[in-house]
């Protein structure tokens, strides 16, 4: 069955620090890969996808994920977070339906 | 084009009540997908419907909880004999055919089951 793990569940950060957020999946076939945000009290949005090409992918908001196929990896990063990128972000797979990490919590402290 | 539609954003229910959910995808969308997000958990996949169609269920708790997407309306998410356990927020989603879930999701209904 497919599944994406998230391994940080809640990073704290100061405003200038560098992100990266893990995220691996387990699936042996084409995937289609996703980050969304979630601010507080709001609904999904999308940062950012892959579904082929270049593995490096540009997002909205500075933000960028590495696909690394060998790995079964698509961290997520950032170089500078800003207060407003306190969130929490899901990282997602997609075959015939998305299939959500657990979401990790990001706190960024002015 | 008006994003995900759903409604109501609240709702409260009592033990034993009904509640109804409401979807509207995207103009041009003929899937529907529906996820359940609990408290400190990430989003759980439900249902996958097409119009009048029901193409995968595996997410769904066999009993009480029903969907349906009909050719005219928006997709309803249907829950019976409500209990505590099943507040959370339900999020709906909606993509083009053949592209599968991508960006497009509704803000959420919170339901509250008091």
């Amino acid at each position: 069955a497919q599944s994406v793990s998230q391994h940080n569940h809640h990073v704290i950060l100061s405003e200038a620090a560098s992100l990266e957020l893990g995220c691996n999946y387990s699936y042996g076939g084409t995937v289609n890969l996703f980050w969304y945000v979630q601010y507080p009290g709001q609904h999904l949005q999308l940062l950012l996808k892959y579904f082929s090409g270049d593995p490096l992918v540009k997002g909205i908001k500075g933000f960028e994920a590495e696909f690394i196929k060998s790995k079964f990896s698509f961290n997520l990063r950032k170089p500078s977070v800003q207060w407003s990128d306190t969130a929490e972000y899901f990282c997602a797979v997609n075959t015939d339906k998305l299939i959500f990490g657990t979401g990790t919590r990001l706190q960024v402290f002015p | 084009n008006a994003g995900v539609m759903q409604n109501p954003r609240h709702l409260v229910r009592r033990r034993g009540q009904e509640a109804r959910l409401r979807c509207s995808p995207m103009k041009g969308h003929s899937h529907v997908y529906w996820y359940r997000q609990l408290p400190e958990e990430g989003l759980k996949f439900m249902v996958y419907l097409q119009k009048e169609n029901i193409i995968d269920e595996s997410g769904m708790p066999k009993e009480r909880f029903s969907a349906e997407f009909p050719k005219e309306g928006p997709s309803i998410l249907r829950i019976q004999q409500v209990v505590r356990g099943d507040s959370a927020a339900y999020f709906c989603a909606s993509s083009p055919e053949g592209q599968g879930v991508g960006a497009f999701f509704g803000q959420g209904t919170r339901l509250t089951v008091v």
